[in-house]
Order: structure tokens, then sequence, then C-alpha cells
């Protein structure tokens, strides 16, 4: 199975800071990288699909990069209703597999 | 608009089986699959299958082989995901996904998932 490895696996910003979330996979996934929110008790929530495409209704302060083993989601300056956990997700080969999770907390 | 409805909260002892339905609506359910990803609590995601709600085909992951099967309902728009043999470490939220009709593998995310359904495996 390919390895997903964020990191970090949390961390602490303030409102109006830049965050930025790493995604590490153990083999070549081209740009099948998805990104996701999910806030306690809830679904996750579709931020990037295509390691770079911002999905339909998503506030364009969330931003991706990134191909082939290293990937980057980026907060350009963090709301409040950012807080959560931040997901990366492969779909290049199967099983789909995750990210652990990167757990995002306002100060 | 596009609702994935599951079915309710599930309380089982070790050893059962369990299956969670997912009703589609808002959307013409031959076009697209659906994925099973399940959550146990104050754990990661992960990715538990897929079938094809056009032709039902599957593709489960390897660590559930044996264990789940997955059907759909065209008559209904309703997919069900069914998981027997039932340990504690089953506990958790499972979810459907609106995913891809023809392969699990693609470049895009899901954008649309079931509210969850508990299942708790417990004497």
């Amino acid at each position: 199975d390919i390895q997903m490895t964020q990191s970090p696996s949390s961390l602490s910003a303030s409102v109006g800071d830049r965050v930025t979330i790493t995604c590490r996979a153990s083999q070549n996934i081209r740009s099948y990288l998805s990104w996701y929110h999910q806030k306690p008790g809830k679904a996750p929530n579709l931020l990037i699909y295509a390691a770079s495409s911002l999905q339909s209704g998503v506030p364009s302060r969330f931003s991706g990069s990134g191909s082939g083993t290293d990937f980057t989601l980026t907060i350009s300056s963090l709301q409040r209703e950012d807080l959560g956990t931040y997901y990366c997700q492969q779909r290049y080969i199967s099983p789909i597999t995750f990210g652990q999770g990167t757990r995002l907390e306002i100060k | 608009q596009v609702q994935l409805v599951q079915s309710g909260a599930e309380v089982k002892k070790p050893g059962a089986s369990v299956k969670v339905s997912c009703k589609a609506s808002g959307y013409t359910f031959t076009n697209y699959g659906i994925s099973w990803v399940r959550q146990a609590p104050g754990q990661g995601l992960e990715w538990m299958g897929w079938i094809s709600s056009y032709n039902a085909n599957t593709n489960y992951a390897q660590k559930f082989q044996g264990r789940v099967t997955m059907t759909t309902d065209t008559s209904t728009n309703t997919s069900y995901m069914e998981l027997r043999s039932l340990r504690s470490d089953d506990t958790a939220v499972y979810y459907c996904a609106r995913d891809h009709v023809g392969s699990q593998l693609h470049d895009e995310g899901i954008e649309y998932w079931g509210q969850g359904t508990l299942v708790t495996v417990s004497s």
C-alpha cells in the first residue's frame, strides 16, 4: 500500500497566519492527490483535487501544489472556521489511502 | 441537490454482521459509484472499497477482503455495505461517498458524503 505521511501532526496558528501542511507519498502518485478538511462529528469536505485544483465553492485562501511524492496545502490567511483536521488522500493505486491527519488549532 | 442519506446507528456483538445503507438522490444513480470510508473514534480515515452503481463491479481493500460485501439496488438508488465477523476494532463511523462509475482510481476527490453511520461493536 502507498503510505501517505503528513506533517506536522498538529499545529496551532493565529487568525491571519499563513499555514502550510505537507504530505509525502511513499511512491510516485503523479497528481492523484486530494485534500480534505474535517470538523468534529462531520464528514470530510473536499478542498483540493488533482493536487492543485480548487474545488468549487472553496475559498481562494486554500491552495495546493506538488506532484510525484511531495505535496503541500497552504492556507494564505487563516480564518477561525479553518480549525479542524486536514487529510491528504491518494487515488493513484489501490487501495486508496489517506494521510494520518493534521490537527489545526486556532491560538 | 445531491444527497446521500445513511441508515441509523447500530450496536452489534462481536462476531455479528452489520449492513449499512446509503440512499442517493439528486443525481442519476447509475452514472456514479459509491466508495465506503470508515473512521474509528479519534482516528483517521480508512477507505474500505468501491462499487459501481452501473454494473456492480467492486474493488475492496485487501484488509477487508472476505469480510465485506458491497451491493447496489438501482430500483431504490441505494447502496449497501455489509461487514461480517465484527470485532471491537470495527467500532467506527462508516461513510458512503459518491465516486466515479468506472473506477475508484482517478485524480478527482470526493465531493459528496453521507452523514455517517456509527457502528458500535461491544459485548
